[in-house]
């Protein structure tokens, strides 16, 4: 199983709907989890850290953890086009040096007007 | 207040040739990471150093690859001998040498690398 897992999508919404984007993590991750966006041709850009049980707040968006279950959420509430991005989903590694961060494959979602 | 800085945005190399890619960390930073992204994929993680060090290179491809972080400088990343494999997108991201468990690093604009 690799460490942080996403379904590719695209997951594609409406305009206005909630988008929910789910990720998956293995006994090897830590506990401190990322949410980046990423816009085609762009790099990524931070969102979000979550690390406690529970939901996380900040505009229309909220990280949800589960540590039971191993997974993590990203809700993005009143969804607009300009959400249309991929979404990758980061965590630290168990006794991993540093700051050092692994990725899932990201997901890609279409918010359709 | 700059934030990561790379340089160059875009890199066009003949196959066979050299590719070297630069990365300027946070001010304050000490701590460089790079990461790549092949098309339509996820971000891989390549190699960690921190000044004058290599942390983790356990992403790096065996040979041709080499990443270092002198005292005075940028990062550099070295692809020698390039391959239509090593088209690619590189990122690279810093941080201080003490984080929280819920910092997130900032990446730079990256270097896209096409090789032909």
């Amino acid at each position: 199983q690799k460490e942080v897992e996403q379904n590719s999508g695209p997951l594609s919404v409406p305009e206005g709907a909630i988008a929910s984007l789910n990720c998956t993590y293995s006994d090897r991750v830590s506990q401190s989890f990322f949410w980046y966006r990423q816009y085609s041709g762009k790099s990524p850009e931070l969102i979000m850290s979550i690390y406690s049980n529970g939901d996380k707040e900040d505009g229309r968006f909220t990280a949800q953890l589960n540590k039971a279950s191993q997974y993590v959420s990203l809700l993005i509430r009143d969804s607009q086009p300009s959400d249309s991005a991929t979404y990758l989903c980061a965590a630290r590694l168990r006794g991993g040096a540093g700051n050092m961060l692994t990725f899932g494959g990201g997901t890609r979602l279409m918010v359709k007007p | 207040n700059a934030g990561v800085m790379q340089n160059p945005r875009h890199l066009v190399r003949r196959r066979g040739q050299e590719a070297r890619l630069r990365c300027s960390p946070m001010k304050g930073h000490s701590h460089v990471y790079w990461y790549r992204q092949l098309p339509e994929e996820g971000l891989k993680f390549m190699v960690y150093l921190q000044k004058e060090n290599i942390i983790d290179e356990s992403g790096m491809p065996k040979e041709r690859f080499s990443a270092e972080f002198p005292k005075e400088g940028p990062s550099i990343l070295r692809i020698q001998q390039v391959v239509r494999g090593d088209s690619a997108a590189y990122f690279c991201a810093s941080s201080p040498r003490h984080t929280q468990a819920n910092y997130g690093y900032t990446f730079g604009s990256g270097t896209r690398l096409t090789v032909v």
